[in-house]
C-alpha cells in the first residue's frame, strides 16, 4: 500500500507568521512530490511541485524534500488570512506500471488575523 | 499553469437517471486524464485513469459498468455515472497531465457537484 501521510490539523498560525506543513511517503520510488491548496467547496490548485532534495522557493511558498527520510514539507511565510485552506500533499508514485499522484488526507491550515 | 475546464460545474438529477460530465484540457494536449471524487471531509480519491484512445483503468472497488469513461481526443475526457443513486452524490473531479519545467504536473478542473435526489 502506497502512502501519504499528513497531520490533518487542524494548524492555526497567526497572521504574519511562518505555517509549517509536513509529509510524509512510503514508497521509495516516489520521484515528483506537489503541494496543493484546496479551498473549501473548491478543487485543488496546484501551489508547488519539487523532485530534487533540497528547497525551492517561489514568492511566500518553500518546498522541502529529503528523499532519505522521506519527507516533504511546505513552509509559508508572512502567512495571510485567504492561505487558510486545506493543503495536500501528493506524491507521484508508480503503481502497477503506471506513474499515479498519491493524495494525503490534507492538512487544514488556518490564519488567525 | 496549464487550464483544465468541466461542465457542468453542478447538476441535480433523479435516482436512475445518467449524467455526463465533460473534461477539457484547453490550453494543452493531454494524453492522460484522471477522475477523481471526494466526499466531504475526505482527500480525493482516484477512480480511474482515461487514456486517449484506448479504454480507461479503474481503480479497485470502482465499477467500469457504472462508471463510463471515454477518451475521445487529447482535449476531452467525458465520465458518464449511469443509474445515478443517493449514494453517487459527490464531488467529482477531474484532472489532466502536462509536462512543464522538467516534470509531469497535474492539473485540476474546477470539479462538478452531483447531487442525486
Amino acid at each position: 500500500q502506497k502512502e501519504v501521510e499528513q497531520n490533518s490539523g487542524p494548524l492555526s498560525v497567526p497572521e504574519g507568521a511562518i505555517a509549517s506543513l509536513n509529509c510524509t511517503y512510503s514508497d521509495r520510488g516516489s520521484q515528483s512530490f506537489f503541494w496543493y491548496r484546496q479551498y473549501s467547496g473548491k478543487s485543488p490548485e496546484l501551489i508547488m511541485f519539487i523532485y530534487s532534495n533540497g528547497d525551492k522557493e517561489d514568492g511566500r511558498f518553500t518546498a522541502q524534500l529529503n528523499k532519505a527520510s522521506q519527507y516533504v514539507s511546505l513552509l509559508i511565510r508572512d502567512s495571510q488570512p485567504s492561505d487558510s485552506a486545506t493543503y495536500l500533499c501528493a506524491v507521484n508514485t508508480p503503481i502497477q506500471g503506471a506513474q499515479k499522484l498519491v493524495f494525503g488526507q490534507g492538512t487544514r491550515l488556518t490564519i488567525n488575523p | 499553469g496549464a487550464v483544465v475546464s468541466q461542465h457542468p460545474s453542478w447538476v441535480i438529477c433523479k435516482s436512475g437517471t445518467s449524467v455526463k460530465i465533460e473534461c477539457r484540457s484547453l490550453d494543452f494536449q493531454a494524453t492522460t486524464m484522471f477522475w477523481y471524487r471526494q466526499f466531504p471531509k475526505q482527500s480525493l480519491m482516484l477512480m480511474a485513469t482515461s487514456n486517449e484512445g484506448s479504454k480507461a483503468t479503474y481503480e479497485q472497488g470502482v465499477e467500469k459498468d457504472k462508471f463510463l469513461i471515454n477518451h475521445a481526443s487529447l482535449t476531452l475526457s467525458t465520465l458518464t455515472v449511469t443509474s445515478a443513486h443517493p449514494e453517487d452524490s459527490s464531488f467529482y473531479i477531474c484532472s489532466a497531465r502536462a509536462f512543464g519545467q522538467g516534470a509531469w504536473e497535474q492539473y485540476f478542473g474546477p470539479g462538478t457537484r452531483l447531487t442525486v435526489t
